[in-house]
Formats: structure tokens, C-alpha cells, sequence
């Protein structure tokens, strides 16, 4: 079945550990990618997307993730994470000619002072 | 000022009753969603709503109906809840089709006892 697939389901880290959480798609064709963050007990929030252009795209937060279109891939990337940064982070993707946001399961960081 | 707001944000209800949550959203925007996010975190569309109309109804139990009285607000109408309607429900808005940037709301917690 076509899916967003995110293999890391939780992830923990020291402060200044440099993070990567992947994400897969299996649609063909033109898609929408996009990163979104929950904060513990917050609404879901857009950190980065990616509609065409530069496939490295920078978000907030000093977050970036990098379309790689031959591997179906999104990773999102941040150099040096901030306790601050623990939440639940979401990849999400709009495949061409679907008028719906398809959500991977998402991934939970843990960031430790 | 909210740009996405839903009430209750807890609601705490015996199996068998009905229930509704309220949607707003003050962003002018024409297509209105409502998620559900299970306790596993996942999350998935339930409906999508363009100017009052119907445009996504995925594969979710007719006890549920969305009600758009204006494209300002989408309420979801629960009959006969059930122990599996435990979730997090989220609202969700957008200028136009999904693929641009969505706005949550808060969410609204569920719990059917």
C-alpha cells in the first residue's frame, strides 16, 4: 500500500547531538513534502516543506531537510539540537492529484539537558 | 487572537453517548479538516470540508457526521461513542488545497469511559 513511512519511531539525544529523522514516501509522480512539530501539548505546527526548486530546504528552529527524489526520501536534519527541541515530529506528503495531507506515524525526540 | 480554535479541549464521556466538538477558524480560509490522532500518535484525515461542501470522507463510521454551517466552522458530531473513539481529535484549516501549509487547532481529547 502507498504510505509515509518514518523508520525511527523514537529518538534520544543529548543537547548538541546533530539529529537526522527519516522519511520515506512510496507515491510516484509529483508530491508535497513537509516536516511538522508537536510540542508536548501543543497543535501540530509546520517547521519546513518542499514543493520544487532547491531540494534543500531550511525551516524554523534552524531545522533543514533535504529532498532526494531517486531514494523517495525527506530527512529532516538539524546540526545541534536544543532540549527544547523534544517533540513529536511528523512527515507528511500531498501526492499529485490527492487533495489530502498524508501523515507518517511520526517520530518522538527526546532531547536530554 | 486563536487563528484555529476547538472546544471542548477535554471531553470525558460514557460509551453509548453523543457527543459534538466545535471547530472556528478566523483565517478566512476556504477548506476546513478534521484529524484524528490515535494513542499510538498516528495521525489520519477523517474529513475535508471546501465552502461548506463535503470533498474528502475517508473510510471512518457513519456515527460520525461533520456539520459545516459556514466555511468558518466544521463540527464533528459523534453518535454512539464508542471505547475505540478514544483519540485526539484535531481541526485543521487551509487557504485551498491541502498541499499548502494546514493550521491546526489545539486538539480536542476524547475519552470515552
Amino acid at each position: 500500500a502507498q504510505s509515509v513511512s518514518q523508520h525511527n519511531h523514537h529518538v534520544i539525544l543529548s543537547e548538541a547531538a546533530s539529529l537526522e529523522l527519516g522519511c520515506n514516501y512510496s507515491y510516484g509522480g509529483t508530491v508535497n513534502l513537509f516536516w511538522y512539530v508537536q510540542y508536548p501539548g501543543q497543535h501540530l505546527q509546520l517547521l519546513l516543506k518542499y514543493f520544487s526548486g532547491d531540494p534543500l530546504v531550511k525551516g524554523i528552529k534552524g531545522f533543514e531537510a533535504e529532498f532526494i527524489k531517486s531514494k523517495f526520501s525527506f530527512n529532516l536534519r538539524k546540526p545541534s539540537v536544543q532540549w527544547s527541541d523534544t517533540a513529536e515530529y511528523f512527515c507528511a506528503v500531498t501526492p499529485n492529484g490527492y487533495n489530502k495531507l498524508i501523515f507518517g506515524a511520526g517520530t518522538r525526540l527526546a532531547v536530554h539537558p | 487572537d486563536t487563528a484555529v480554535s476547538q472546544t471542548p479541549k477535554y471531553l470525558v464521556t460514557q460509551m453509548g453517548n453523543d457527543k459534538s466538538i466545535k471547530c472556528e477558524q478566523n483565517l478566512g480560509h476556504d477548506t476546513m479538516y478534521w484529524y484524528k490522532q490515535d494513542s499510538k500518535k498516528f495521525l489520519k484525515i477523517m474529513f475535508s470540508y471546501n465552502n461548506k461542501e463535503l470533498i474528502i470522507n475517508e473510510t471512518v463510521p457513519n456515527r460520525f457526521s461533520p456539520k459545516s454551517p459556514d466555511k468558518a466552522h466544521l463540527n464533528l458530531h459523534i453518535n454512539s461513542l464508542e471505547l475505540g473513539d478514544s483519540a485526539v481529535y484535531f481541526c485543521a484549516s487551509s487557504p485551498g488545497q491541502p498541499n499548502e501549509k494546514l493550521f491546526f487547532g489545539s486538539g480536542t481529547q476524547l475519552s470515552v469511559l
